[in-house]
Formats: structure tokens, C-alpha cells, sequence
């Protein structure tokens, strides 16, 4: 068990729809990061908040939004679904920003795996 | 543009046999880190080892090991009496250091069976 929590485990919903995924992240760790997992794309990365505040910007479609709460859980949120949009939706966390030496570990939580139909 | 190779797709070794997973690398930054990452068929991502491209010996956590060879830009992973659960995808991953955030570039994967 890593110590980073998504919910929910599994996702099944019809094109159009939004939905929500939901991430806390290990007791102390300040960043998290969201990764996307698809059969054609591989795994891709999203986006990351450090301490509230949006850090780095992957890959991540217009109709995709996150935010980090006080709390620093983070939520990714995704409109208008399609059905590429198909995959398994990872969040990580790390103590620090992850870009300095000595580097921070991202630990994984258990990914949601979202169905489009 | 930073790139992760892994020109293995799937592999099998014998149980209590030594295996080697290539992963080589692509970047012009000095700075950087490199992971691996074991995905079991449940799903969940799970840390393994990890580099440093300032790290002057190889990394090793367990029957994990690292052999970096900086030059040839390869971190090939190096997992040691092989045991039925270590069937899975292994993945490595690279970080860009000083480069505004923390985010990992993937390779594709190498799907590693264990053979009874």
C-alpha cells in the first residue's frame, strides 16, 4: 500500500457525461500528479499540483481540469466525455516538487479505470 | 525531445534465474533522475529503484539493481533470483531536474513472465 487513495475504483459512464476522480495523497507530500494509462498512448502525464498551486502541464485536453484543495487532495475532473477517453487514471504524490536533486519518489495510488460507452 | 526506449516488449526467465530489463534514454539535460516501476496485473504502480544522473555508483534495493551506464544513456534493470510474483510490467521512467516540475516520461513497457 503506497498511502495514496483514488476513488472511485472503477467508472463506467456514457459519452457526453462528466465525471470526477477523486485523489488524496500520502500524509505530508505536498505534489500530486495525475498520469493517464491507455492501450494506444501508453502512460502519459497530466498534470501536477504542488501545494495548491498548478506546477507543470502535460498532455492534458481542453476538456480536462484538475485543482489541489486545501487539504491538498486533488480532484481531475473530465467533461464531455468520448470513448478514447477510455483508460486508467493514475494520481501520484511526492514530498517536494520532484524536479530537484536529491529526487522525490512519486508514489502511485491504485488508478481509477474509467469506461466510456 | 526526452525519450524513453524499451525495445522489449515481453520476456521470460526461469524462476530463481537473473533477468535483465533494457531501458535507454534520451535527453540533452546534464541533470536527471531515472526510476523503475513495477505494474502487476492488479493494476497498481509500484516504486522500484531509482537513479540519479549524478550518482557515481549503480543503484541496488534488494535483488533490484540498476546498471547505469551514462554514456550508452542505458538503465537497464537488473532483478536477481526471479520469483513467480515478479511477473509483470516494469516500466522506466525519467525526470527532467530543474525543469518545472516533477512529471515522468514513460517507455512503453516490458512484460516480464516467470516461468515455474
Amino acid at each position: 500500500d503506497s498511502g495514496v487513495t483514488q476513488t472511485p475504483k472503477h467508472l463506467i459512464t456514457a459519452t457526453g457525461q462528466r465525471v470526477t476522480l477523486r485523489c488524496s495523497p500520502r500524509s505530508g507530500d505536498l505534489s500530486v500528479y495525475w498520469y493517464q494509462q491507455s492501450l494506444d498512448q501508453g502512460l502519459q502525464f497530466l498534470i501536477q499540483y504542488y501545494n495548491g498551486e498548478e506546477r507543470a502541464k502535460g498532455n492534458i485536453l481542453e476538456r480536462f481540469s484538475a485543482q489541489q484543495f486545501p487539504d491538498l487532495h486533488s480532484e481531475l475532473n473530465l467533461s464531455s466525455l468520448e470513448l478514447g477517453d477510455s483508460a486508467l487514471y493514475f494520481c501520484a504524490s511526492s514530498v517536494e516538487e520532484g524536479d530537484r536533486f536529491p529526487t522525490d519518489t512519486q508514489y502511485f495510488g491504485p488508478g481509477t479505470r474509467l469506461t466510456v460507452l | 525531445a526526452q525519450k524513453i526506449t524499451q525495445t522489449q516488449p515481453g520476456m521470460f526467465v526461469q524462476e530463481k534465474e537473473a533477468v535483465t530489463l533494457d531501458c535507454t534514454y534520451d535527453t540533452s539535460d546534464p541533470s536527471y533522475g531515472l526510476f523503475w516501476y513495477k505494474q502487476p496485473s492488479s493494476g497498481e504502480m509500484i516504486f522500484l529503484i531509482y537513479q540519479g544522473s549524478y550518482d557515481q555508483q549503480n543503484a541496488t534495493e534488494g535483488r533490484y539493481s540498476l546498471n547505469f551506464q551514462k554514456a550508452r544513456k542505458s538503465a537497464n534493470l537488473v532483478i536477481s533470483a526471479s520469483q513467480l510474483g515478479d511477473s509483470a510490467m516494469y516500466f522506466c521512467a525519467l525526470c527532467r531536474i530543474y525543469n518545472q516540475g516533477g512529471k515522468l516520461i514513460f517507455g512503453q513497457g516490458t512484460e516480464l513472465s516467470v516461468k515455474p
